[in-house]
């Protein structure tokens, strides 16, 4: 059972753009709501994380927006450069007892044009 | 300081043969996760482990995957009789309390010919 989903697959951004990358979950008890960037032969890296008690985190050109609501969550990344170019991934983090582990979504690959 | 690291960084493995992956947490890290990544299914969780407490392994495929962490820090999964499919970059993390920060190593990609 997929309970992230993530869109688009692939995204093809001009340097200088906005990139754009959309989840969406379905379990109520998810409490943290992560995005990780993975280069290609390397581990997924933290990139930026939100809790659901907040609508919107920024850290430099990284932005969380988060409607609860809807049970929504996105990631931009501002002037968009070629050194962005790698698979994102959103997650959530099921805090319940003994079953605290990460869900994936499943993946965008982010390309960035010079 | 150092960060997770993970052993080997390849294996290749004839089918039906044992492999072990290894996994050195971020020191003073409690909690420890291995996760699979494969093309045709994302990144699955397979097994946690905090502190000395007995693990979760809900996600664990097959009797065949097993994994334990000695002393509450390095662990080790161990596959039996390896099969095509177990064919993935297995990720290992940890995270220092509660598991929401987890930190990835480099992973171990296994192929199993």
């Amino acid at each position: 059972q997929q309970q992230v989903k993530q869109s688009p697959q692939s995204l093809i951004v001009q340097k200088g753009g906005i990139s754009i990358i959309n989840c969406a979950y379905e379990n109520t008890a998810f409490d943290y709501f992560p995005w990780y960037q993975q280069f290609p032969g390397k581990g997924p890296a933290l990139l930026i994380a939100i809790r659901p008690d907040v609508s919107e985190k920024k850290e430099g050109r990284f932005t969380i927006s988060f409607n609860k609501s809807a049970k929504q969550f996105s990631l931009h990344i501002m002037d968009s450069q070629p050194g962005d170019s790698a698979t994102y991934f959103c997650a959530a983090f099921t805090p319940s007892g003994s079953a605290r582990q990460l869900t994936f979504g499943s993946g965008t690959q982010l390309t960035v044009l010079p | 300081g150092a960060g997770v690291s993970q052993s080997p960084s390849n294996k290749v493995t004839e089918k039906g043969k044992d492999v072990e992956l290894r996994c050195d947490p971020i020191s003073g890290h409690t909690a420890l996760y291995w996760y699979r990544q494969s093309l045709g299914q994302g990144l699955e969780f397979l097994i946690y482990f905090q502190g000395n407490s007995a693990p979760d392994k809900s996600g664990l495929p097959s009797d065949r995957f097993s994994a334990e962490r000695t002393g509450g820090s390095v662990s080790t999964l161990t596959i039996q009789r390896t099969q095509q499919e177990d064919s993935a970059v297995y990720l290992c993390a940890s995270s220092f309390g509660g598991g929401q920060e987890q930190y990835f190593g480099p992973g171990t990609r296994l192929t199993v010919t």
